[in-house]
């Protein structure tokens, strides 16, 4: 299988910070790479899929990047509502694995 | 208007199987793969499997022997079975729809807590 490794577990960002969260792939899955975030007692949702595509009503202040085995998300200045869990999801092979999770808060 | 909702019950006892439904609309069965994720409370999201459009499926080896996925396309209905449950299953199980390997629609997800 996959392993996704997320970094860091935590983060506490200031209003108006930028952060980035990080997603090292076991193995190379080229661009096959999707970001989620959820909020407490909510479903996931999709914000960036082929490690950098925005999906549809996702704020432009969130931005993915990399290929091959290293990822990154960047939200470039965080805002109240961007406190959350997040999570990425390789989408190269079966079983579809997840990153332990990024969760993320306002100093 | 795409949608997915799961349904089944909130408790199940040690050793007995879990059967979830999950009913989609705005979209055909036989168009879409839709997976089920499942997430322990305050820890991270396990992929369990996936019914694809043209009713094959697939599992995650780590729970093939006690988990089947099926489904009725006349009712747009996807089901979940999984046997012989234990503790460490307790938690939140979601259906989600495959957009080319990455999941834009999501069912609200359904608490399963495995207790006597």
């Amino acid at each position: 299988d996959i392993q996704m490794t997320q970094s860091p577990p935590s983060l506490s960002a200031s209003l108006g910070e930028t952060i980035s969260i990080e997603c090292l792939a076991s193995e190379g899955i080229y661009s096959n790479l999707a970001w989620y975030q959820q909020k407490p007692g909510k479903s996931p949702q999709l914000l960036i899929y082929g490690a950098s595509s925005l999906q549809d009503g996702v704020p432009s202040r969130f931005s993915g990047s990399g290929s091959g085995t290293q990822f990154s998300l960047k939200i470039s200045s965080m805002q109240p509502e961007d406190e959350a869990d997040y999570f990425c999801q390789q989408s190269y092979k079966f079983p579809r694995t997840f990153g332990g999770g990024t969760k993320l808060e306002l100093k | 208007q795409v949608q997915l909702k799961e349904s089944g019950p909130g408790l199940v006892q040690p050793s007995q199987t879990l059967s979830l439904t999950c009913t989609v609309s705005g979209f055909s069965l036989t168009s879409y793969n839709v997976h089920w994720v499942r997430q322990p409370p305050g820890k991270g999201l396990e992929w369990m499997g996936r019914m694809r459009y043209n009713g094959d499926t697939s599992y995650n080896s780590a729970l093939k022997s006690r988990l089947s996925i099926s489904r009725d396309t006349s009712k747009n209905q996807v089901f979940l079975k999984m046997n012989s449950l234990q503790t460490d299953d307790t938690g939140t199980y979601y259906c989600t729809r495959d957009d080319y390997g990455w999941f834009a629609y999501w069912g609200q997800g359904t608490l399963v807590t495995v207790s006597s």
